[in-house]
């Protein structure tokens, strides 16, 4: 069956350092997204893709990259850790509006 | 005004109550409308979309207005399993892009 995986679940790390979250999908969806979800702000959009070589900000994306080399990947990589980036990080795919998004189950990141 | 917004909740019922959510959103031009639900540290799942027409998935209906830019979802006889966060979702007008309100904690007592 078709899926979409995010690894690490769990993740501590010191601030400072550069730190990749993986993002994989089987379904062949040509969108994906990466979102943060803090209580009191609900899920903000992080960084998003249409296709392979393409990539755009969304609402929080200082401090944040990604890139999209294939289909079915979309690594997000945060620079250099803050304390204010700890956060569940959730990845989602669609292919196409009015489908809706499936969404991985997400990586729990603290940064210390 | 915030994109979409959502009543905060929390709503606390009885098992077999009748419960309903409310949404606005502020862009006229989105198109298409979702619900989400999410258990507690879980991911977003979706619930079911929502059409103009309104549209019922078993104990669920979801409604749309569009001139009031209004979104709702009626949850029917509500089971203990319904407890969980339900979050408005709608598609940014122009965009593939999903804009989430905060959503509304719903616990379902016995």
């Amino acid at each position: 069956d078709a899926e979409i995986t995010q690894s690490p679940r769990h993740k501590i790390t010191e601030t400072g350092r550069q730190v990749t979250l993986a993002c994989h999908q089987t379904w062949n969806h040509n969108n994906m997204f990466w979102y943060r979800q803090d209580l009191g702000h609900g899920l903000r959009l992080i960084h998003y893709s249409y296709g392979v070589q393409d990539t755009n900000k969304g609402e929080v994306s200082d401090g944040y990259s990604v890139s999209r080399s294939n289909t079915e990947d979309l690594p997000l990589t945060l620079e250099s850790a803050a304390s204010s980036q700890t956060s569940v990080y959730f990845c989602a795919s669609s292919e196409q509006q009015g489908n809706g998004y499936t969404f991985g189950s997400g990586t729990r990141l603290t940064v210390v | 005004r915030k994109e979409v917004e959502q009543d905060p909740g929390p709503f606390n019922v009885p098992e077999g109550a009748t419960v309903a959510f409310n949404c606005t959103y502020s862009n006229s031009a989105s198109q298409s409308f979702f619900w989400y639900r999410q258990d507690c540290r879980k991911e977003p799942k979706l619930l079911m979309s929502v059409y103009s027409s309104g549209n019922e998935d078993g104990r669920f209906t979801a409604q749309l207005n569009r001139a009031s830019q209004y979104i709702s979802l009626l949850i029917r006889d509500s089971k203990l399993s319904d407890s969980a966060t339900y979050l408005c979702v709608v598609v940014q007008g122009g965009s593939e892009k999903l804009v989430f309100g905060k959503g509304t904690k719903l616990t379902v007592n016995p």
